[in-house]
């Protein structure tokens, strides 16, 4: 079946470092794919996401490239803060399944210190 | 919109009570799932519905959870009776498909002691 598999957490940042947080899938369509953001006693949000192959999902300056080919879709940013610190999940939804729930990560744990 | 809305926001109750934690979707959106969120076991899909009938309860741990939507603007997820274990974050989500992602709501902290 459909899964997402990300980086294990937590991790751990200073003020305007760069970041990357691994994404890996596996689908038996065409999935679209989605990042979420979960801060302290929230419930999570969208943060941005991607439909097709190639495509640039971006938001809040973070940034993610939907990859066929690696079957990734990596989440970056240049310089993090400090508001930054959240729970990121990586999550899919696979088309080829109709409107079947998203299939979500275990969430990766981000700390941003100043 | 309000966005998706929860209540009650925290719940404290003693083991065997029974206990119901409310959802109201974003109007126009034709699904509407529950979620339980613990440090052990992530976010776990319980059920979810479309047009208030429910598609997939597999998620549901036990009998003793059971979930309704009686119209398009409610649905409740029920607990009788709780347990230790039970104790978690629940989430309410809807989405008009799949396809766009969801709106989650700001959950409810529930400990059972």
């Amino acid at each position: 079946g459909d899964s997402v598999t990300q980086m294990e957490g937590p991790v751990t940042l200073s003020e305007e470092a760069f970041l990357t947080i691994n994404c890996t899938y596996t689908a038996t369509g065409y999935p679209s794919l989605f990042w979420y953001v979960q801060y302290p006693g929230e419930g999570l949000q969208l943060l941005l996401k991607a439909t097709k192959a190639d495509d640039k999902g971006s938001n809040k300056g973070f940034e993610a490239t939907y990859r066929k080919e690696t079957t990734s879709f990596h989440l970056e940013k240049g310089s993090v803060q400090v508001s930054d610190s959240a729970v990121y999940f990586c999550a899919l939804s696979d088309r080829n399944s109709g409107n079947t729930p998203l299939v979500f990560g275990k969430g990766t744990r981000l700390s941003v210190i100043a | 919109d309000a966005g998706v809305i929860q209540s009650p926001r925290h719940e404290v109750t003693e083991m065997g009570q029974e206990v119901t934690l409310r959802c109201k979707p974003i109007s126009g959106h034709d699904y509407l799932f529950w979620y339980r969120q613990t440090m052990m076991r992530g976010l776990e899909l319980l059920i979810y519905f479309n047009n208030n009938v429910p598609i997939d309860d597999s998620g549901m741990p036990e009998d003793r959870f059971s979930a309704k939507m009686p119209n398009a603007s409610f649905s409740t997820l029920k607990i009788q009776p709780s347990e230790p274990r039970d104790s978690a974050v629940y989430f309410c989500a809807s989405s008009l498909t799949g396809l766009n992602g969801y709106t989650f709501g700001s959950g409810t902290r529930l400990t059972v002691v």
